[in-house]
């Protein structure tokens, strides 16, 4: 069974960069999309990306500019930069894996998603 | 409009049926999932391309769908069923992903 885990600083100062790894274990990351979702307090689901085992990366148009993903096989982890952040940057964090192709997006396996604080 | 639109709460007593819709333009021509969130565990998907039930969803969810909404429908709820729901789905060019706001589903 697919298993994955968020870490990450828990309390982010505004205006710094948000930095989170997932690692993914009970089965390889090759060969699919790795994404990130963020849920701020009495909200929804706000997809912020994803990014393929070859590097290729999608983004959410409204974080674009800020975001950045990337991905390490090796280690079987990827990993989440969002700069420049302010309190509306406040939130759960959750990595996914997408089994969905190119054009087609779903989220199978969940991490339980990690609390984010934007604090000075 | 690629935006979906979730009720924020449906009310069910135990062993009857809930039905959760999600409404939006781009339903049609994009399937729909659905999500279920309990507190401090991990989203499930319960739902895959409108209607399908992924392995281990008991056979008392089921999806719909009907024009621009897409309906989640449980019979006989359980009061392990309470939690929240998403759906999601895809703007209609397939770059990025879309969510509805989410019902809370409780259990009477």
């Amino acid at each position: 069974q697919v298993h994955l885990q968020e870490s990450g600083p828990g309390l982010v100062t505004p205006s710094e960069t948000l930095s989170l790894t997932c690692t993914v274990s009970g089965g390889s990351i090759r060969g699919y999309h790795w994404t990130w979702i963020r849920q701020p307090a009495g909200k929804g689901l706000e997809w912020i990306g994803r990014i393929y085992t070859s590097g290729n990366t999608n983004y959410n148009p409204s974080l674009k500019g800020r975001v950045t993903m990337a991905v390490d096989t090796s280690k079987n982890q990827f990993y989440l930069k969002l700069n420049s952040v302010t309190a509306a940057d406040a939130a759960i964090y959750f990595c996914a894996r997408d089994p969905g192709g190119s054009s087609q997006y779903y989220f199978d396996h969940w991490g339980r998603g990690t609390l984010v604080t934007v604090s000075s | 409009s690629s935006e979906l639109t979730q009720p924020p709460s449906v009310s069910v007593s135990p062993r009857q049926t809930a039905r959760i819709t999600c409404s939006g333009d781009v339903l049609p021509k994009q399937y729909a999932y659905w999500y279920q969130r309990k507190p401090g565990q991990a989203p499930v998907l319960v739902m895959s391309k409108d209607s399908e039930r992924p392995p281990g969803i008991p056979e008392r969810f089921s999806g719909s769908s009907s024009g621009t909404t897409v309906t989640l429908t449980i019979r006989g709820v359980q009061p392990e069923d309470e939690a929240d729901y998403h759906c999601q789905s895809t703007d209609s060019s397939g770059s990025y992903v879309v969510f509805g706001g989410g019902t809370k589903l409780t259990v009477l």
